[in-house]
């Protein structure tokens, strides 16, 4: 069976701290994708980044950054230097070809 | 740049009456989907749709059907509201042309509370 799991429910870093949300998963497929989404305040849902399971190469975006680590199953999501305007619930998400799950996720509040 | 277009943003019904939330997208996606948000539960795929013409339960079917009308437009409909659909429902798509799962772009929203 599928599972994603963000073991953080809430956290709360003061502006300018980095601040990682960790996202532990579990599959028995060999082949599968990785996602991250924001949910701000404001309600939309927005997509941040696509990984398969073939792709273990971290990547960096600007303040934002992956760690995708097959060994211990985890697509961990650092943002560096974060800003108010990061506060939101990030979600965690896998999928394969027919279906995705999303974790439950991890509301982050930047303090000022 | 209007990207995916949910309608109605709030709706409030009775139970047992019907509705159709209407979702519509301008950027030429092959796929959308339609996604229910719980409190403490993340996001459920209710119905999913990779082209014209096709539809494929999700996650939570029951109690939905949907329509993929053309292109653009892809609408759910609740035929008899039942309390335990209260929800914001969210519409989604994604340029992905097989039959791959992967919300890209998504609504607003339509939260919906069934008395």
């Amino acid at each position: 069976a599928q599972k994603v799991t963000q073991a953080q429910t809430e956290i709360s870093v003061v502006e300018k701290e980095d601040v990682t949300l960790d996202c532990v998963y579990e599959t028995r497929d060999t082949t599968y994708y990785l996602f991250w989404y924001k949910q701000p305040p404001s309600g939309e849902l927005v997509f941040l980044i696509r990984r398969n399971s073939f792709d273990e190469q971290n990547e960096i975006s600007g303040r934002y950054s992956w760690n995708f680590q097959k060994s211990t199953s985890s697509f961990n999501f650092t943002i560096t230097a974060s800003q108010v305007v990061d506060s939101a619930v990030y979600f965690c998400a896998l999928g394969r070809d027919d279906k995705i799950i999303f974790g439950k996720g991890t509301r982050l509040h930047i303090l000022p | 740049n209007a990207g995916v277009t949910q309608t109605p943003k709030f709706q409030v019904l009775k139970t047992g009456q019907s509705m159709t939330l209407q979702c519509a997208q301008d950027m030429n996606h092959n796929s959308m989907y339609w996604y229910r948000q719980d409190p403490g539960m993340g996001l459920r795929l209710i119905y999913y749709s990779a082209s014209e013409g096709t539809t494929d339960k999700g996650e939570v079917p029951n109690g939905y059907n949907v329509s993929r009308l053309n292109k653009r437009e892809f609408s759910l409909r609740l035929e008899s509201a039942a309390p335990s659909q209260t929800s914001v429902y969210f519409c989604a798509s994604s340029a992905e042309v097989s039959r791959a799962v992967w919300p890209q772009h998504f609504g607003d929203g339509t939260r919906l509370s069934i008395l």
